[in-house]
């Protein structure tokens, strides 16, 4: 079936540090594919998408490239704050009413 | 701009007992969607409403029921609450079904079922 698989965490950076944060996904045909974030004691926010293959999403400083070639799509940063820190969640879409999230990635970054 | 609203925020329940989670979007969306969220499992959908008056199961429906009220409403009940069901759930809608249509979720409700 349809599912996402993201790295552990806790991540912990420094403020300005570079951010990964892997997700691979298993799918058949061709998925949609997001990220979310959720801030603490909040819902999920869409931070990010791609709808195809090679599509690049980006929002906030945070980008994400659809590599079909590897089922991946992970979400990097150049350069985090500590406002940056909030469990990500990589998630797909593949037919109607089907949205599957991944465990969460929680990052914290230090001043 | 409210977006999704869920009530109440935090719900003690005894086994047994019965509730209803409130859920109201004013984003005009069509469809809506009850997930909850466990430590380590990530969300997993409970039930969702594709549009005004149609529900439907998702991954884990049993112990659940759920109706749409009106195109803004969309309200979970456990009839008999068992301390399985402890866990933040969050209510979501999106413009339309479909694969391309991200989610707005709602602040969340957190259960525990003593």
């Amino acid at each position: 079936g349809n599912s996402v698989t993201q790295m552990e965490g806790p991540v912990t950076l420094s403020e300005e540090a570079f951010l990964t944060i892997n997700c691979t996904y298993t799918a058949t045909g061709y998925p949609s594919l997001f990220w979310y974030v959720q801030y603490p004691g909040e819902g999920l926010q869409l931070l990010l998408k791609a709808t195809k293959a090679d599509d690049k999403g980006s929002n906030k400083g945070f980008e994400a490239t659809y590599r079909k070639e590897t089922t991946s799509f992970h979400l990097e940063k150049g350069s985090v704050q500590v406002s940056d820190s909030a469990v990500y969640f990589c998630a797909l879409s593949r037919v109607n009413n089907d949205m599957r999230f991944g465990a969460g990635t929680r990052l914290t970054v230090k001043p | 701009n409210a977006g999704v609203t869920q009530t109440p925020k935090f719900q003690v329940l005894k086994t047994g007992q019965s509730m209803t989670l409130q859920c109201a979007q004013d984003m005009n969306h069509n469809s809506m969607y009850w997930y909850r969220q466990d430590p380590g499992m990530g969300l997993r959908l409970i039930y969702y409403s594709a549009s005004e008056g149609t529900t439907d199961k998702g991954e884990v429906p049993n112990g659940y029921n759920v109706s749409r009220l009106n195109k803004r409403e969309f309200s979970l009940r456990l009839e008999s609450a068992a301390p399985s069901q402890t866990s933040v759930y969050f209510c979501a809608s999106s413009e339309a079904t479909g694969p391309n249509y991200g989610y707005t979720f709602g602040s969340g409700t957190r259960l525990t079922v003593v």
